[in-house]
């Protein structure tokens, strides 16, 4: 079966660092990898979307990398904020399929 | 652009009742929607997806005859929570896509409890 994992719960880095977060996939290959930022008591709010043939993708201080050998994407916060502090979802489709979640990582951002 | 609405925000409802749920496009034609649950600290399990104008279709384990989903229109899907029970407590929440594209956008939520 499909398995999305991002392998942290939980990530505390100090105010102005790079805060990287990881998503493996296993079993498949997805053609899209999407990230959300989900608040508690929210729902998520799109941030990126990085397609299978796309290795890098940058949306302000937001970075995703898609890596298909090692079937991994990365989400990279650069000069974090503590408004930055929320729960960052990893999700993945295939065409017209749903998007299936993993678990999430709470990031705190530390002043 | 792209905002997704849902109401209720929160909903409390007696153990047997059913209570109706609703997600609007505001700003695009959602010719797919989406429901997820959500548990606490779990990530969103998807329930259902609806095509507009077709019946929906359910994951696995997910009781179409409890949770009935109507997808009339382009920019508005309901989902009835059928003769509630306190294990259907949960935070539901809907999610559009519209044609052509693979980014899916969320409501904000509706908690559900049921007592």
């Amino acid at each position: 079966s499909q398995k999305i994992e991002q392998n942290s719960e939980a990530l505390n880095i100090q105010e102005g660092k790079t805060a990287t977060l990881t998503c493996n996939y296993t079993n498949y290959s997805p053609a899209y990898l999407q990230w959300y930022r989900q608040d508690p008591g929210r729902g998520p709010v799109f941030l990126l979307l990085i397609r299978e043939n796309e290795k890098e993708k940058r949306k302000e201080r937001l970075k995703v990398t898609f890596d298909t050998t090692l079937k991994q994407s990365l989400f990279h916060i650069t000069a974090s904020q503590p408004a930055d502090s929320a729960t960052y979802l990893c999700a993945q489709n295939s065409g017209n399929t749903p998007l299936v979640f993993g678990k999430g990582t709470r990031l705190s951002v530390i002043a | 652009g792209a905002v997704v609405s849902q109401h209720p925000s929160w909903v409390i409802c007696k153990s047997g009742t059913s209570v109706k749920i609703e997600c609007r496009s505001l700003d695009f034609q959602a010719t797919t929607m989406f429901w997820y649950r959500q548990f606490p600290k779990q990530s969103l399990m998807l329930m259902a997806t609806s095509n507009e104008g077709s019946k929906a279709t359910y994951e696995q384990g997910v009781e179409k005859d409890k949770f009935l989903i109507n997808h009339a229109s382009l920019t508005l899907s309901t989902l009835t929570v059928t003769s509630a029970h306190p294990e259907d407590s949960s935070f539901y929440i809907c999610s559009a896509r519209s044609r052509g594209t693979y980014e899916q956008y969320f409501g904000p939520g509706t908690r559900l409890t049921v007592t």
